[in-house]
């Protein structure tokens, strides 16, 4: 069993469609990353989360530390956030990462 | 914002030769960068953690005389990929964590395509 388990998978919407991602982990942690990767592999860090909710633009991050559990929803999406979406989560002994196996998301104009 | 800046960003090499891939934090030092790898449709994996001026930390089941690790400054961590063969094709991107900054910053990645 993975540490770090995402769902769904694989995700197809239409433009402006509101959109949810969801992280579960099985191990204690010091902190969440949501991290995008573009089609070419290149890596942006989105959110780092220890608790609560963080917004930037269209992106809202949540986590819930007692559910080991976080979601990722892009609001009015747009094709341009077509991209792989992967939750890591740092390890609170020995700040060991895990990643999980990544959503992948495409917005249809 | 802090950036790492990582070269190449693809290559292609014949089996058997060696690939050296650096990391360079361009406004900021870093004592650790991290090198992960990702093959194709999976997840990331860390391979190993580079420590300036000390030995790399390197994940189970990582070859540490295959990827060698060499952080011999705090703005330049390289990766080099040795007697490198068709299976270490993979996508390699490393990390570091500014010290201004909360979070990780990430490298554009390296493509290796081994043939």
């Amino acid at each position: 069993k993975n540490e770090v388990e995402q769902s769904p998978q694989n995700l197809t919407a239409q433009e402006g469609e509101f959109i949810t991602i969801n992280c579960s982990y099985s191990v204690g942690i010091s902190a969440l990353h949501w991290l995008q990767q573009h089609p070419g592999g290149g890596i942006v860090s989105l959110f780092m989360l220890s608790s609560g909710k963080k917004k930037h633009g269209r992106l809202i991050a949540t986590i819930n530390i007692q559910e080991k559990h976080s979601s990722l929803h892009i609001t009015a999406s747009h094709p341009r956030d077509s991209a792989v979406y992967i939750c890591a989560v740092v390890r609170n002994t020995g700040n060991q990462f895990y990643f999980g196996t990544g959503t992948s998301l495409t917005v249809i104009p | 914002g802090a950036v790492v800046s990582q070269h190449p960003s693809w290559v292609i090499c014949k089996s058997g030769t060696s690939v050296k891939i650096e990391c360079r934090s361009l406004d900021f030092q870093a004592t650790t960068m991290f090198w992960y790898r990702q093959f194709p449709k999976q997840s990331l994996m860390l391979m190993a953690t580079s420590n300036e001026g000390s030995k790399a930390t390197y994940e189970q089941g990582v070859e540490k005389d295959k990827f060698l690790i060499n952080h011999a400054s705090l703005t330049l961590s390289t990766l080099t990929v040795t007697s490198a063969h068709p299976e270490d094709s993979s996508f390699y991107i490393c990390s570091a964590s500014p010290p201004d900054m909360v979070g990780y910053t990430f490298g554009s990645g390296t493509r290796l395509t081994v043939v």
